[in-house]
């Protein structure tokens, strides 16, 4: 079956502009994740998503970060006045449910120069 | 402060023998640990996980192992393969309400010559 798809693959923007990343979990998926991997780092966890909720959005670094996902399937992570720090590989992942191995998307490389 | 060390960047073992990942925490509410195989362009892969209540865990060629007296897992596979060539990410969760949040280290790089 369709694993976790995220677009776009790779994003370049200049400083201070507005971004959108688009993720599609596995159906049938309720929980929904996003992460951020630095160069040389693990993943990070940014926010976590059961149902149409954000449950907890604590690893959120600033409020230029804004998560949405109405209909609890499609999420998009949008991203204000960006900045060159914000640039990273942004990891989806949906799971059954809280608490079970998230399965990843391929990510977006998002730039910001 | 990282709270899941993996201490070592890269690692190369021989087709068909033993490669051995190493992890370690800090935070001793973590009770789930995983491990995540990841190639180049990809999203990480889950592979194997252990619960605290358990010290082993095998699924065919990948075994995890648990001490949480020392706070350390390892990932052990055998035999090593060309195509197992890829950075291996350990990760670690809470029980009860914090489940679902992974705390991950920062990888090791695993090349496996033929």
């Amino acid at each position: 079956g369709a694993g976790v798809s995220q677009t776009p693959s790779n994003k370049v923007t200049e400083k201070g502009k507005y971004v959108e990343l688009r993720c599609d979990p596995i159906s049938g998926h309720t929980a929904l994740y996003w992460y951020r991997q630095s160069l040389g780092q693990g993943p990070e966890f940014l926010i976590y998503f059961q149902g149409t909720g954000a449950a907890d959005d604590s690893g959120l670094p600033n409020d230029r970060f804004f998560a949405v996902r109405p209909e609890g399937s499609v999420s998009t992570l949008k991203i204000q006045r960006t900045e060159r720090g914000d640039s990273a590989v942004y990891l989806c992942a949906s799971s059954l449910k809280g608490g079970t191995p998230p399965y990843f998307g391929p990510g977006t490389r998002l730039t910001v120069t | 402060d990282q709270q899941v060390k993996q201490n070592s960047p890269s690692l190369s073992v021989q087709e068909g023998r033993i490669s051995i990942l190493n992890c370690d925490y800090t935070n001793s509410m973590f009770d789930y640990f995983l491990w995540y195989k990841k190639y180049p362009a990809e999203g990480p892969t889950f592979l194997i996980s252990i619960s605290s209540i358990k010290d082993k865990n095998e699924d065919g060629r990948f075994t995890v192992f648990l001490n949480k007296s020392a706070k350390h897992l390892s990932l052990h596979i055998v035999p090593s393969q060309p195509g197992d060539s890829a950075v291996y990410f350990c990760a670690a969760s809470g029980s009860g309400g914090s489940n679902y949040k992974l705390t991950f280290g920062k990888g090791t790089l695993l090349t496996v010559n033929p």
